[in-house]
């Protein structure tokens, strides 16, 4: 079985603190991801990477940064902890396309509750 | 650009209810489609998944169908338990790049004893 690990299950803390919140995943996948979800919102990338030392900004990448160091590591990182990024954060990771370009099944960890007081 | 749209909750239904959790999608080309469940307090998993036209997934009892003519891909279930209480993503995968995935708002289904 796939697995996505999470460091935290649940963080509380201040603002203007720097957060980092840790991710691996022990299927050798290429790919992995940093997404958010908020109510009435679904799911919105933050950040992905597709490589080691590889990333890409997702669709709201502001006041984040991330990286890769391992293959099998994704860091996220909040640079000054803000109010507005409380959140449930959520790490997924899959394969690369390949020849199957048209089956990119995500598998996510557990979730990461952040409170930014 | 590629988008889902599913159907907004809460949805409150008794034990062996019939469930349809709707679904739509605006994409280019032939996406891959998804169910994702979340339970409470826990990350994402894959429900069902369907990669082509026609495509039924299914698993749990649970079953969608990939339309193209409606782009739709509507979750359905025929006798809902307790134990399906949680929330239900919609997700569509571009065929153009395998890291481009959308998600719905998500659903929120509570089903009562």
């Amino acid at each position: 079985d796939v697995k996505v690990t999470q460091s935290s299950r649940y963080l509380v803390k201040r603002t203007g603190e720097k957060v980092f919140l840790e991710c691996v995943q022990d299927m050798d996948h290429e790919n992995m991801f940093w997404y958010r979800q908020d109510p009435g919102l679904g799911l919105r990338l933050i950040y992905f990477s597709y490589d080691v030392k590889m990333k890409e900004k997702g669709d709201i990448p502001e006041g984040y940064s991330v990286s890769r160091e391992k293959k099998e590591r994704f860091s996220l990182i909040l640079e000054s902890a803000s109010t507005n990024q409380t959140s449930m954060y959520l790490c997924a990771s899959s394969l690369s396309g390949g020849a199957s370009m048209s089956y990119n099944e995500q598998f996510f960890g557990p979730g990461t509750r952040l409170t930014v007081l | 650009g590629n988008s889902v749209t599913q159907m907004e909750g809460p949805v409150t239904l008794s034990e062996e209810a019939f469930l349809t959790i709707n679904c739509t999608y605006t994409a280019t080309g032939y996406p891959s489609l998804f169910w994702y469940v979340q339970y409470p307090g826990e990350g994402l998993q894959l429900l069902l998944k369907a990669t082509k036209a026609d495509d039924k997934g299914s698993n749990k009892g649970f079953e969608a169908t990939y339309r193209k003519e409606t782009t739709s891909f509507h979750l359905e279930k025929g006798s809902v338990q307790v134990s399906d209480s949680a929330v239900y993503f919609c997700a569509l995968g571009s065929p153009y790049n395998n890291n481009d995935m959308r998600f719905g708002a998500g659903t929120r289904l509570t089903v009562k004893p």
